[in-house]
């Protein structure tokens, strides 16, 4: 069974740029998860999904993020403009009951 | 708030030298205590989920246990091969589901020597 992926593994962008996340989450999981780690903290929570339906987004920082999951099926997270605060490891989770399997994060940099 | 706090930051130990990890949390309404391993530049992989004081999960050389406060990662005769980062994350009842956010400790980096 293919796990959790993530599209790019790595994004070097300039501040005031636009970049687009993808994850691809584990066929038939309606639970998919955005997180972030940025530099020294924890993983932080950013957003559910339940199939297309935003079931949780009290992680989300503000509204340069915005994430989507057309059909159910990928879900992609798009930052514009980026800041450089905004750098961190992007994680997504999938899950169909209570454990959630992790993807491999796309390491984002803002210049 | 709710709160996750891993102990050690760090941990070094010799092949062979058992030991245990901690992770002690604040919250309400506990729906679940998560076991992470994390290599590095890879996403967090799933090792245990417990859900009641008392339960206890094993994996071959890990057993984790879970008290109404905080939960342990027992490391048995490790091998180098166990080095990585170590995360807790816990689950509350929220929002009406149970399938909602985790919520992370900082993690324990565990480094195992031949």
């Amino acid at each position: 069974e293919a796990g959790v992926t993530q599209f790019p593994s790595h994004s070097v962008i300039e501040k005031g740029q636009t970049v687009t996340l993808r994850c691809d989450p584990i066929s038939g999981h309606d639970n998919l998860y955005w997180y972030r780690r940025v530099m020294g903290k924890e993983i932080k929570f950013l957003l559910h999904f339940v199939k297309e339906s935003k079931q949780d987004e009290s992680g989300m920082p503000n509204n340069r993020f915005l994430a989507e999951r057309t059909g159910g099926t990928y879900s992609t997270l798009k930052v514009q403009p980026a800041e450089l605060e905004d750098s961190g490891v992007y994680f997504c989770a999938s899950s169909s009951h209570g454990e959630q399997f992790f993807g491999p994060g796309t390491r984002l940099t803002v210049l | 708030e709710d709160q996750v706090t891993q102990s050690p930051e760090a941990l070094r130990l010799q092949e062979g030298e058992s030991s245990s990890l901690n992770c002690s949390y604040t919250v309400s309404g506990l729906r679940g205590l998560f076991w992470y391993r994390q290599d590095p530049g890879k996403g967090p992989e799933f090792l245990f989920t417990l859900y009641s004081a008392g339960e206890e999960k094993e994996k071959e050389r890990l057993k984790a246990t879970l008290t109404k406060k905080e939960s342990f990662l027992h490391i048995t005769a490790p091998k180098p091969e166990d080095s990585a980062t170590y995360l807790c994350a816990v689950r509350i009842n929220a929002g009406g589901t149970s399938y909602g956010k985790l919520t992370f400790g900082q993690g324990t980096i565990l480094t195992v020597h031949p």
